[in-house]
């Protein structure tokens, strides 16, 4: 079944603790990105990365940081998470640029 | 600045009827359009893609068009059922090659029996 996993599920830290959200994708996409989503601001994309050890800054970047060592993971890093940070944050990937964008779970995440 | 608008009121309708989503963007010249339906807690699920070249586009009861003129993009969903209670995006993405789709906030549709 394709797929795109995210681990954890749910996420409560503290400011300052470093953590990392896992992402994984078996469909052999090239393309993948984190994105967050808030009440009333719909999803943004925080990273994007078009192929391995290929990434970008989208358009909510600050904080974060990523890496993509195999085509099949795309790990989100906040290296010293905030309260503004508590949010939805949700894996996707797609084939190419223009096809549909396979979406994870999710990931929620509270920064106290 | 380039903005993408959907209406942030919920949509309520009746069992049966048809309903209609609006997507508006402004400075956008965008190559694809798509629509997902997300459901409280999970990710969105694509629904349709149309292209600027194509007006519109049908799925067994969804049915989107797409207007470049306007700059506009609507959604439909004959027949409507409770089981199409959700909240709906639309996502647009620009020329180029570049994976950068851009989101609108969504808008909740809710089916009433």
């Amino acid at each position: 079944e394709a797929q795109v996993t995210q681990n954890p599920r749910y996420l409560i830290t503290v400011t300052g603790k470093k953590l990392t959200v896992t992402c994984s994708q078996n469909m052999n996409h090239e393309y993948m990105s984190w994105y967050r989503q808030d009440p009333g601001l719909g999803l943004r994309q925080i990273y994007y990365s078009m192929n391995v050890e290929v990434t970008d800054k989208g358009d909510v970047p600050e904080g974060y940081k990523v890496s993509r060592k195999e085509k099949r993971n795309f790990p989100l890093i906040l290296e010293s998470p905030s309260p503004n940070q508590t949010s939805l944050y949700f894996c996707a990937s797609r084939g190419a640029a223009g096809e549909t964008q396979y979406f994870g779970p999710g990931t929620r995440l509270l920064v106290l | 600045s380039q903005k993408i608008e959907q209406n942030s009121e919920a949509l309520n309708i009746q069992e049966g009827k048809t309903a209609t989503l609006t997507c508006n963007y402004t400075n956008y010249s965008p190559a694809y359009l798509q629509w997902y339906r997300q459901d409280p807690g999970r990710g969105p699920v694509f629904l349709l893609l149309i292209r600027e070249n194509e007006k519109e586009k049908r799925k067994e009861r969804l049915k989107v068009t797409f207007d470049t003129t306007l700059k506009q993009s609507l959604f439909h969903i004959t027949a409507s059922q409770p089981a199409d209670s959700a909240t709906y995006l639309c996502a647009l993405d620009v020329s180029g090659g570049y994976n950068k789709p851009i989101f609108g906030a969504g808008t909740r549709l809710a089916v009433h029996p």
